[in-house]
């Protein structure tokens, strides 16, 4: 069955960095494109980042370009992403969602996973 | 850039037809989806494609869109569909985009 694990949150200082790893199984990894979403506290649901099948588009929220990136190692199964200057605002629960379709944007995000939580905070 | 708005909640009595609706500027034009997400859980994708249920959702969940709104519509609404609901849409500009979200709640 398909697992997303994300792991690599915590708490950290304003403007520090932090980067997060989403281990993915169950399912062809390298044919997906992938995301992350985040959810600050009592919050909804906010895109963050994707990443095509085999790394060539990525794409971000404005809220975090040029702070943010995100990467996958197709041959390890794992989605990444380096968060920096982050700020108070970034605090949030990070999930990592697959796409339901290989070959549309269109489909949703079929399967996520758990969450990670990072905390900005002096 | 692009945004979807959503009533901040819905009540409905258990049996009954609950409708969350989302709008935006000619949403009809793009596809929504629909997630659930229950307390202290990851979302759950229940509608892609404005009408498509993903496997193991149950019939009672459809959806639609047209003009500039897209409808959540869960019949025979029961205890276990009480849960906040988001939609999301893709936008060549501001690319994935979600609702703010609605809370539903049966009593």
């Amino acid at each position: 069955q398909v697992q997303l694990v994300e792991s690599g949150g915590g708490v950290v200082q304003p403007g520090g960095s932090l980067r997060l790893s989403c281990a993915a199984s169950g399912f062809a990894f390298s044919s997906f494109g992938m995301h992350w979403v985040r959810q600050a506290p009592g919050k909804g649901l906010e895109w963050v980042a994707f990443i095509q099948y085999e790394g060539s588009k990525k794409y971000f929220a404005d809220s975090v370009k040029g702070r943010f990136t995100i990467s996958r190692d197709n041959s390890k199964n794992t989605l990444y992403m380096q968060m920096n200057s982050l700020r108070t605002e970034d605090t949030a629960i990070y999930f990592c969602a697959k796409d339901r379709d290989s070959s549309s944007w269109y489909a949703g995000l079929d399967y996520w996973g758990q969450g990670t939580l990072v905390t900005v905070s002096s | 850039s692009y945004e979807l708005t959503q009533p901040p909640s819905v009540s409905v009595s258990p049996g009954q037809t609950a409708t969350i609706t989302c709008s935006g500027d000619k949403l009809g034009y793009k596809y929504a989806c629909w997630y659930q997400q229950k307390a202290g859980q990851s979302p759950v994708l229940v509608i892609s494609q404005d009408n498509r249920r993903p496997s193991g959702i149950p019939e009672r969940f459809s959806g639609s869109n047209s003009g500039n709104t897209a409808t959540l519509t869960i019949s025979a609404t029961q205890a276990m569909d009480e849960a906040d609901y988001y939609c999301q849409a893709w936008d060549s500009n501001t690319h994935w985009v979600f609702g703010g979200g609605t809370k539903l709640t049966v009593l």
